[in-house]
């Protein structure tokens, strides 16, 4: 079985400071680990993704995720956000070799105030 | 590359009537398609794995008579939404995985069709 949780439903920042996004997984094999975004009234983009190998993935936009087994997180980071950058934001694990699914997490939506 | 299209983008349908729901890979075979439905301001949930020349397995609580999934070829999956009532009204989102082995390959997903029965 596995789950995602993702820490606060809405996250605030100023143009041009630190984004962070929480997400902690639960999976009972090594997971696949994915962030999307998603605008309004359209479907999901790739962001990033955790397979194997380098814990710190680097994704499109300037984001990046750093896959920490021990805190069993995948946190989703930006140095600087842009206005352009707000939208909903969905971890997803996948690892469960019978289910090729995602389960997602229940998002958060980032708003980036001027 | 991985470009998933879903048709139509919003329906307005009057209550009982079947609506379906085209998902296409455009530039690439996708074996296997996921059907996932997201209420207003919450995450997406998945209604059913296609499976190209097979029948799509349902997610537990998923009516298959009331949605009714066709994977007829490897670019092409339909969701049919029967005899549809206010509370089919949702966000439905296909999303497909390219041909080829290993969960690790990310999905791609359309950009969803809103489906509002009156």
């Amino acid at each position: 079985a596995q789950s995602v949780t993702q820490l606060g439903s809405h996250v605030s920042v100023s143009e041009g400071a630190l984004v962070l996004l929480r997400c902690n997984y639960s999976s009972s094999v090594p997971p696949y680990l994915f962030w999307y975004v998603q605008y309004p009234n359209q479907g999901l983009q790739l962001l990033l993704k955790y397979t194997t190998g380098a814990t710190l993935v680097k994704g499109i936009n300037g984001f990046e995720a750093e896959f920490k087994k021990s805190e069993t997180s995948f946190h989703l980071t930006k140095p600087s956000a842009h206005m352009s950058d707000a939208a909903e934001y969905f971890c997803a694990v996948s690892g469960d070799t019978g289910r090729r699914a995602l389960t997602f997490g229940s998002g958060t939506r980032l708003q980036v105030q001027p | 590359g991985a470009v998933v299209s879903q048709h139509p983008s919003w329906v307005i349908c009057k209550s009982g009537t079947s609506v379906k729901i085209e998902c296409r890979s455009l530039d690439f075979q996708a074996t296997t398609m996921f059907w996932y439905r997201q209420f207003p301001k919450q995450s997406l949930m998945l209604m059913a794995t296609s499976n190209e020349g097979s029948k799509a397995t349902y997610e537990q609580g998923v009516e298959k008579d009331k949605f009714l999934i066709n994977h007829a070829s490897l670019t092409l999956s339909t969701l049919t939404v029967t005899s549809a009532h206010p509370e089919d009204s949702s966000f439905y989102i296909c999303s497909a995985r390219k041909r080829g082995v290993g969960v690790s390959r990310p999905q791609h997903f359309g950009d969803g069709t809103r489906l509002s029965i009156l």
